[in-house]
């Protein structure tokens, strides 16, 4: 238990379907973060909120679209998917001192693991 | 060039070995310098971090800053089985959230 849920831990989906992963953290973090980790590919930065305000948007494709309702919850929206996709999706939270300074220290979730057909 | 290089092994130790995972990274800037472990079918791990030049020591594990050679290294003391493990190295850029990471170096330790 890393305190930090993600779910669903799988999930299958056309490439015509809107579905969404849903990550909560119970650390009392500030800031939260979506990585995908493909296949013998260096973890990638996809999406940084901090307070709740979206700080890093790594040019990803505009079909996932992240959601930070408060610094607890984060979903990120999935809608017309590639098979290029298919992948793990980390949901990380990290902690911010005084003055909003980033610790950079990641808590991960377990990942939901992504199978785009 | 990549922004964080890691050699992709395996690497392979005895038990009872040290282990030494090298890190290189290219934005000269950076502040601060992570070691996660990864199982395999599992999420990254925290298990150390540096941000000064120098020598860190936590149990079996000693991480390695040299920000003048732009290295970052791990050495596991006296290696276990359940060491083996994929490493990842990860590097935070002056201030903001974005951090890097390697591809990860897979580590066997042989009982």
């Amino acid at each position: 238990e890393t305190g930090v849920t993600q779910t669903p831990r799988h999930l299958v989906m056309g490439m015509t379907n809107k579905k969404s992963l849903k990550c909560e953290q119970h650390l009392g973090h500030n800031a939260m973060y979506w990585y995908k980790q493909s296949a013998k590919k260096p973890l990638e930065l996809m999406f940084v909120y901090s307070l709740e305000e979206r700080v890093e948007n790594n040019s990803v494709p505009s079909r996932f679209s992240p959601e930070c309702p408060n610094s607890s919850h984060l979903f990120l929206h999935l809608h017309t998917l590639q098979p290029e996709d298919s992948a793990l999706y980390l949901c990380a939270s990290t902690r911010l001192l005084a003055g909003g300074v980033n610790t950079g220290e990641l808590f991960f979730g377990e990942g939901s693991r992504l199978t785009v057909l | 060039q990549k922004e964080v290089e890691q050699n992709s092994g395996p690497l392979s130790v005895p038990e009872g070995a040290i282990a030494s995972l090298n890190c290189t990274y290219s934005d000269r800037g950076s502040q601060s310098f992570f070691w996660y472990r990864q199982y395999s079918g599992k999420s990254p791990e925290l298990i150390m971090f540096i941000y000064s030049n120098g020598d860190k020591e936590d149990g079996r594990f000693t991480a390695q800053l040299n920000k003048a050679s732009q290295y970052v290294s791990l050495l596991i003391r006296d290696s276990q089985p359940s060491d083996s493990a994929t490493y990842l190295c990860a590097v935070r850029g002056t201030g903001g959230f974005k951090t890097i990471f390697g591809a990860g170096t897979r580590l066997f330790v042989k009982a």
